[in-house]
């Protein structure tokens, strides 16, 4: 099973900043099947990045997915308030789906 | 547009079963596989099962196996997730999400919780 660690545990930015979260693969991730899920409380967490760097449907251009192998990066250029949330990465493609352990981006 | 609609918050005492259910709206449902995802208070989300709603036998995580079983009824559009021998450490948040095409989820349920207490 790949393990995804994420990077680092909290940011602490303002809005405005750029946000550089991080996931890391226990093993090589196949065909890029990486991607990104912002999750803010009480909600379910919604797709922002498939394909470690295509938009889902909807999703602000500010934000950006890059990476490949093991290595994985989320940018949010410009930091909204509306930002601030965990976010998760998830490996796909095939069983078992695991998820990282999300990074929370809060307020400075 | 497309809806995921979960059953109501149960509540069941240890020992017990649990079924979730998630009615899809606004697309062709037997297109689409759907997975069963859930989230404990204060953690990530961990990933318990795919299956086709069209038929053929389910995918479970290790975890779970012997314990869960997904089906689908297409005449209804909806799926459901039994989950058995329930204990406190199964106390979560259990989401249906629908699979874009390789595992990528791009439409989730409201999430249904359960508790589990004696």
């Amino acid at each position: 099973e790949i393990v995804l660690t994420q990077s680092p545990g909290t940011l602490s930015l303002s809005p405005g900043e750029r946000a550089t979260l991080s996931c890391r693969a226990s093993q090589s991730v196949s065909n890029r099947y990486l991607a990104w899920y912002q999750q803010k409380p009480g909600q379910a967490p919604r797709l922002l990045i498939y394909g470690a760097s295509s938009r889902a449907t909807g999703i602000p251009d500010r934000f950006s997915g890059s990476g490949s192998g093991t290595d994985f990066t989320l940018t949010i250029s410009r930091l909204e308030p509306e930002d601030f949330a965990v976010y998760y990465c998830q490996r796909y493609g095939s069983s078992p789906y695991t998820f990282g352990q999300g990074t929370k981006l809060e307020i400075k | 547009q497309v809806q995921l609609v979960q059953s109501g918050a149960e509540v069941k005492k240890p020992g017990a079963s649990v079924k979730v259910s998630c009615k899809a709206s606004g697309y062709r449902f037997s297109s689409y596989f759907m997975h069963w995802v859930r989230q404990a208070p204060g953690q990530g989300p961990e990933w318990m099962g795919i299956i086709n709603p069209s038929g053929g036998s389910p995918t479970y995580a290790q975890k779970f196996q012997g314990r869960v079983t997904m089906t689908g009824d297409t005449s209804t559009s909806t799926v459901y997730m039994e989950l058995s021998s329930l204990r406190s450490d199964d106390t979560a948040v259990y989401y249906c999400a629908r699979d874009m095409g390789a595992g990528n989820l791009d439409f989730w349920g409201q999430g249904t919780l359960v508790t589990v207490s004696s």
